[in-house]
C-alpha cells in the first residue's frame, strides 16, 4: 500500500513553455501533499505544500505565480511550471501524506525536467 | 528550528562489511525520525522510523537505526551490506503536529567488491 505515482518520470521542454506534473496517491486519500526539488546531488528542498481543497503554502523564496500547485482532490496534485527557462531545470519530487499525524510522508518516483 | 546534520557526504564499504550512517538532529521535544533511500533518478523509499518506543527500530532491506536522545542521534546501521546498497540515504525529521519534514543533506554510499 501507500504508492504514489508521478506523470511523466521525465520530459524535455522549449524555453517559455509550461509544463504540468502530475502526483497521485494510488491506494489511499493525501489530505496534504508535498512537493520538492532536488538539484544533482543535493538534498530536497521542500517548495511547497497543498492541502486538498486550499491554496498551496509555499517555501519562502518560491515564486508561486511560476510554480502552480493545485490539488483538487485527496488524490491528485498537479505542479505546473509556467513560462519555464533552463534554470527551472530539476528532479521533481511530491509525496503525500494521509494526515494521521505520523508524519509519513510517501514519496513519488519524481520528474525529471530539463528545458532547453 | 528542527534541523538535522548527516556529517559524512561521502562513504565507501566494501561489500559483506557492516555500515553506519550518522545523523544527529536538533530539536528540543521528541522528534519523529526517518531514514530514507534514494536510488539514482528515483524517488525516496522509507527504510524505517522512530516515533516513539524502543528506541532501536527494525526496518526494511536489514536495517536498523538507534534513537539516542542523550547524544540527539539517529544512526542508521547494517551488519553486512550489498552491492545493492548503494544510493543515497537520507535522514529527516519531523514533529508532532506538524506534518513538514527536515532532510539531512545526504550521505551517498559507495559499494566496493
Amino acid at each position: 500500500g501507500a504508492v504514489v505515482s508521478q506523470h511523466p518520470s521525465w520530459v524535455i521542454c522549449k524555453s517559455g513553455t509550461s509544463v504540468k506534473i502530475e502526483c497521485r496517491s494510488l491506494d489511499f486519500q493525501a489530505t496534504t501533499m508535498f512537493w520538492y526539488r532536488q538539484f544533482p546531488k543535493q538534498s530536497l528542498m521542500l517548495m511547497a505544500t497543498s492541502n486538498e481543497g486550499s491554496k498551496a503554502t509555499y517555501e519562502q523564496g518560491v515564486e508561486k505565480d511560476k510554480f502552480l500547485i493545485n490539488h483538487a482532490s485527496l488524490t491528485l496534485s498537479t505542479l505546473t511550471v509556467t513560462s519555464a527557462h533552463p534554470e527551472d531545470s530539476s528532479f521533481y519530487i511530491c509525496s503525500a501524506s494521509s494526515g494521521q499525524g505520523s508524519n509519513e510522508q510517501f514519496f513519488g518516483p519524481g520528474t525529471r525536467l530539463t528545458v532547453l | 528550528a528542527q534541523s538535522v546534520t548527516q556529517p559524512d557526504i561521502h562513504i565507501t564499504v566494501s561489500e559483506g562489511a557492516s555500515l553506519e550512517l550518522r545523523c544527529n538532529y536538533s530539536y528540543g521535544a521528541t522528534p519523529y525520525l526517518f531514514w530514507y533511500v534514494q536510488s539514482p533518478g528515483q524517488g525516496l523509499q522509507l527504510l524505517l522510523k522512530y516515533f516513539s518506543g524502543d528506541t532501536l527500530v527494525q526496518g526494511i532491506k536489514g536495517f536498523e537505526a538507534e534513537f539516542k536522545r542523550s547524544q540527539s542521534s539517529f544512526n542508521l546501521r547494517k551488519p553486512s551490506v550489498h552491492w545493492s546498497d548503494a544510493a543515497e540515504y537520507f535522514c529527516a525529521v519531523g514533529t508532532f503536529g506538524n506534518e513538514k519534514l527536515t532532510f539531512g543533506t545526504g550521505t551517498r554510499l559507495t559499494i566496493i567488491p
